[in-house]
């Protein structure tokens, strides 16, 4: 089976700072990996995904995530962020063979200080 | 619409009732998905439809959840005899194909609040 594990569950920093948030994943076999965001108010929406290749994938708001399967990580980062990057951020896993539900940690909630 | 709907957005309850949540996904998505987020707890996988056979319900809490799904259309999920413990957000998600496996990208709806009393 696999988990995930969101480290901190609250992330406060100022606008225009970086910031990280942590995901590390367990699991026997390879895997998928993901990162979702939800707004407030709104429904769980896909930020990005690692599936093979290039270890660093980007989103289209300056968000990225690096796959390190030695560290069995998936951190989130952005070097400079905005007060609409405000939200619930999810990583995910799921099995790379399919035919199993995506494994959701606990969600770390960012909070954009003006 | 474009994206998955579901209803009714909350639903409030007293212990021992039923309820019923529906979920409309994206029109062309043969697999649907359900799951439950407590308070301050991740998403818990429920069950999932390819077309209208659920193959894995053993993500369901209890005998007291059911789900079913009219063709590769609406799903509802009901609970029985509800009880306090059930009070969570129970998302929905719907993707292309579930045997496309994992890298289908799941669109999730803004879910049901479910509160009992």
């Amino acid at each position: 089976a696999q988990s995930v594990t969101q480290l901190d569950s609250q992330v406060p920093v100022f606008e225009e700072a970086p910031v990280e948030l942590r995901c590390n994943y367990s699991s026997s076999v390879s895997v998928y990996l993901f990162w979702y965001v939800q707004y407030p108010n709104q429904g769980l929406q896909l930020l990005l995904k690692y599936l093979s290749g290039s270890t660093l994938v980007e989103s289209i708001n300056g968000f990225e995530a690096e796959f390190n399967k030695s560290q069995t990580s998936f951190h989130l980062r952005k070097p400079s962020v905005h007060i609409s990057d405000t939200a619930e951020y999810f990583c995910a896993v799921i099995r790379n063979s399919g035919n199993t539900p995506l494994v959701f940690g606990k969600g770390t909630r960012l909070s954009v200080i003006a | 619409g474009a994206g998955v709907s579901q209803s009714p957005s909350n639903k409030v309850t007293e212990k021992g009732k039923d309820v019923e949540l529906r979920c409309d996904p994206i029109s062309g998505h043969t697999a649907l998905y359900w799951y439950r987020q407590r308070l301050g707890q991740g998403l818990e996988f429920l069950i999932y439809f390819q077309g209208n056979s659920a193959p894995d319900k053993s993500g369901l809490p209890s005998d007291r959840f059911s789900a079913e799904r009219t063709g590769e259309s609406v799903s509802t999920l009901t609970i029985q005899r509800t009880q306090q413990e059930d009070s969570a957000v129970y998302l929905c998600a719907s993707s292309l194909d579930w045997l496309a496996g994992a890298t289908d990208t799941q669109y999730f709806g803004p879910g049901t609040r479910l509160t009992v009393l």
